[in-house]
């Protein structure tokens, strides 16, 4: 079962910042928190990573709160290119690439 | 670097077939897994090999099986092909199974079982 909860789907107006919650409160401490998203019919992309610390690439921002029991993405400026479904992701555990997708958040990006 | 890449990119088969998909991983990757994306089930684990290991394996049955040979290219089988077979096929790599090692998916392979 997927241990994150992610709203189904959002909207967001293009150049605007768009920021998708998740929730994973039975997240363990040595758990990652991992975010791909998924352009209809290719593989998932990685977009950003972390495990405690907030974190920020080329792509993305990640916001984990201080209990680790949730986190936001942020796209600072969304664009039509970054619609997508979204997925929030708890890496099962420390020693294994076992990924449990959830149904992920599908972000719409309009004009 | 060159990404994950996965052959064949579409396949069409009749049930009772089987079918071998390969999947080469990015140049120095070592850790292999698979899954399977259906619109009913979305994505789902199949397994992950690591140093020609499977180390772990999803919900399936033992109609689909891979494998991952010494270059850490890997390759999964499915025998006796159902119709509900039908479905996106994700290869993805990693440097080692480890919570902080990221997975890079391929762009999959598309079955269709008629």
């Amino acid at each position: 079962d997927a241990k994150t909860t992610q709203p189904t789907s959002m909207d967001c107006a293009e150049g605007r910042a768009a920021n998708l919650p998740c929730n994973h409160s039975t997240i363990s401490g040595n758990e990652y928190v991992y975010w791909y998203r998924q352009i209809h019919s290719q593989g998932p992309q990685y977009i950003i990573h972390g495990l405690k610390n907030n974190e920020t690439n080329e792509m993305a921002s990640l916001i984990i709160t201080e209990d680790r029991k949730s986190s936001t993405l942020i796209l600072p400026h969304a664009t039509l290119r970054d619609t997508a479904v979204y997925y929030c992701i708890v890496r099962v555990g420390e020693h294994t690439d076992k990924l449990i997708f959830g149904t992920g958040t599908r972000l719409q990006v309009f004009p | 670097k060159a990404g994950v890449t996965q052959t064949p990119r579409y396949l069409i088969k009749t049930r009772g077939q089987q079918v071998t998909l390969s999947c080469s991983p990015i140049s120095g990757h070592r850790s292999v897994s698979w899954y399977q994306q259906t619109p009913g089930q979305g994505l789902q684990f199949l397994f992950e090999y690591f140093s020609e290991t499977q180390r772990n394996k999803g919900n399936f049955p033992g109609r689909f099986s891979g494998r991952q040979f010494s270059n850490s290219r890997s390759e999964m089988n499915v025998s006796t092909l159902e119709l509900g077979d039908s479905a996106l096929y994700l290869c993805a790599s990693s440097l080692g199974p480890s919570g902080g090692k990221t997975q890079y998916f391929g762009p999959g392979t598309r079955l269709l079982v008629l």
